[in-house]
C-alpha cells in the first residue's frame, strides 16, 4: 500500500531562517512520482513540483530546493530564506506512474504547517 | 494557461439535502478525479472517472457518492442526504490521456453542513 509519512506537524521560524520540511513515502511500485503542494489559507492547493522515481536528482528552483532520496525513501523539501507569504500548509503527495494506468491516484500526506513570523 | 474550474466556491446545504458540485476540467483532458479535504485534515482521494465510468474509488466513496459527466464538459459530484461530517473542501482535478501528465486541481469547492 502506498503511504506518505509527514511527521512535521507544524513549524514555526523566523523571517530569513531556512527551514526544511521533511517527507518519507512507502510504496510497493517501482515507478512512481512524488509531489509538493502548497495550501495557502486561502484553502487552494498550489503545484510546486513533481518528481520521477528514475529522476534522483535534486531541483532548486529560486529559494525552494527539494532533496530526494531513493534510499531512505525521503522526498525533502527546503525554503531558504523563508518569507512571511511562505506561511501555508505544505503537502508531500505519491502517485503510481504506470504507463496506461487509469487511475494514478494521489496519496497525501497529512501536511505541515509552516508559519514564518516577521 | 487552461484551469480546472469549479464551481461554487462554497455550498452551504441543510443536513438530509442533496448536493451537487461541479467542475469543468481542462477541455482536452479525458481522466477526472475527485478528492475531499475535512477541515484541518490532509486530502484524500474519493473517485477517479474515465470513459464515462468510475476507474477507482476509495472507502469513502459510498453509496451516498455518485459522478457523472453529463455534457461534454462538466464532471460532477452528487451527495445525497448530506450528513454533518461531509462538511469539506471537494476539490476537482483532471489529466491528460496518459499517466505521465500530472494532475491538474481546481480551486475547490467548501461545502458545510448545517
Amino acid at each position: 500500500a502506498q503511504k506518505v509519512t509527514q511527521a512535521q506537524t507544524e513549524i514555526s521560524v523566523v523571517e530569513k531562517e531556512d527551514v526544511t520540511l521533511d517527507c518519507v513515502y512507502e510504496t510497493r511500485d517501482t515507478t512512481y512520482y512524488l509531489f509538493w503542494y502548497k495550501q495557502p489559507p486561502s484553502g487552494e492547493l498550489v503545484f510546486l513540483i513533481r518528481r520521477n522515481s528514475f529522476d534522483e536528482q535534486n531541483e532548486i528552483s529560486g529559494r525552494y530546493s527539494w532533496n530526494f532520496q531513493k534510499s531512505t525513501s525521503s522526498f525533502n523539501f527546503t525554503i531558504t530564506a523563508s518569507q512571511v507569504v511562505d506561511s501555508a500548509v505544505y503537502f508531500c503527495a505519491l502517485s503510481e506512474a504506470l504507463l496506461y494506468s487509469s487511475a494514478s491516484k494521489i496519496i497525501f500526506g497529512s501536511g505541515t504547517r509552516l508559519s514564518i513570523r516577521p | 494557461e487552461p484551469e480546472v474550474t469549479q464551481t461554487p466556491s462554497h455550498q452551504v446545504t441543510q443536513m438530509g439535502q442533496e448536493v451537487i458540485l461541479r467542475c469543468v476540467p481542462i477541455s482536452n483532458h479525458l481522466y477526472f478525479y475527485w478528492y475531499r479535504q475535512i477541515l484541518g485534515q490532509k486530502v484524500e482521494f474519493l473517485v477517479s472517472f474515465y470513459n464515462n465510468e468510475i476507474s477507482e474509488k476509495s472507502e469513502i466513496f459510498d453509496d451516498q457518492f455518485s459522478v457523472e459527466r453529463p455534457d461534454g464538459s462538466n464532471f460532477t459530484l452528487k451527495i445525497r442526504s448530506t450528513k454533518l461530517e461531509d462538511s469539506a473542501m471537494y476539490f476537482c482535478a483532471s489529466r491528460e490521456d496518459t499517466s505521465n501528465q500530472p494532475q491538474h486541481f481546481g480551486d475547490g469547492t467548501r461545502l458545510s453542513i448545517l
